[in-house]
């Protein structure tokens, strides 16, 4: 059973325009939680992160919102870009015996048209 | 810079072979996790390890071992090759939790097809 969902597999946007990507989980002990953006052919880096004590965090044209209550967090992207064009992944952390411990959702494509 | 490098690109192996997929780290961190990504799937934890010769189970470890004799290095093995571990396989590298900075490091990718 998938702990992080992303339920949009694509999404479409006009250059200029805000991109909003979202993301659900279930567990509770999740306290951290990340935005990788994944081009074809190479491996995911690292975009934006917010710790769970927060609701906002922001880097440029990336924001990330987090609702405890919902168990939601969304990544905006404002304004868009071409080169935005990625696989967008959300991972949320759980610290397990010391360790931290990654889960991953399946990934939402965008398509930012020129 | 991190960086995590995986020994191969693209491999071709057939049905029965013994596999390896080799990740080397240059940043000295303790943890490395290897993926593997399918579509629709995203991406799903096989093993990881948080020490030198410590491994850990992932979500899916069926038909995988590692090994881990270096700190810089994890080595993912297919013991029997199947078709349906046909699939892009991410090493991954991180720090032990430090709080604000909770992330990880990936390799470029190998692209898996067994034949």
């Amino acid at each position: 059973d998938q702990q992080v969902k992303q339920n949009s597999p694509s999404l479409s946007v006009q250059e200029g325009r805000i991109s909003i990507l979202n993301c659900d989980y279930t567990n509770s002990m999740f306290d951290y939680f990340l935005w990788y953006k994944k081009y074809p052919a190479e491996g995911p880096t690292f975009l934006i992160s917010i710790s769970s004590i927060k609701d906002k965090n922001e880097d440029g044209r990336f924001t990330v919102f987090l609702n405890k209550s919902a168990k939601h967090l969304s990544l905006h992207i404002v304004p868009s870009q071409p080169g935005d064009s990625a696989v967008y992944f959300c991972a949320a952390s759980a610290t397990l015996r010391g360790f931290n411990k990654f889960y991953f959702g399946s990934g939402t494509k965008l398509n930012v048209k020129p | 810079d991190v960086k995590v490098t995986q020994s191969s690109r693209y491999l071709v192996k057939r049905t029965g072979e013994k596999v390896f997929l080799e990740c080397v780290q240059d940043m000295d961190h303790e943890n490395m996790f290897w993926y593997r990504q399918d579509p629709g799937l995203g991406l799903r934890l096989i093993y990881f390890s948080y020490d030198v010769k410590m491994k850990e189970k992932g979500d899916i470890p069926e038909g995988y071992s590692v090994s881990r004799e270096k700190k810089e290095r994890f080595s993912l093995i297919l013991e029997s090759a199947s078709t349906n571990q046909t699939s892009m396989y991410l090493c991954a590298s991180s720090l032990p939790r430090t709080g604000s900075t909770d992330t990880q490091y990936f390799g470029p990718g190998t692209r898996l097809t067994v034949l």
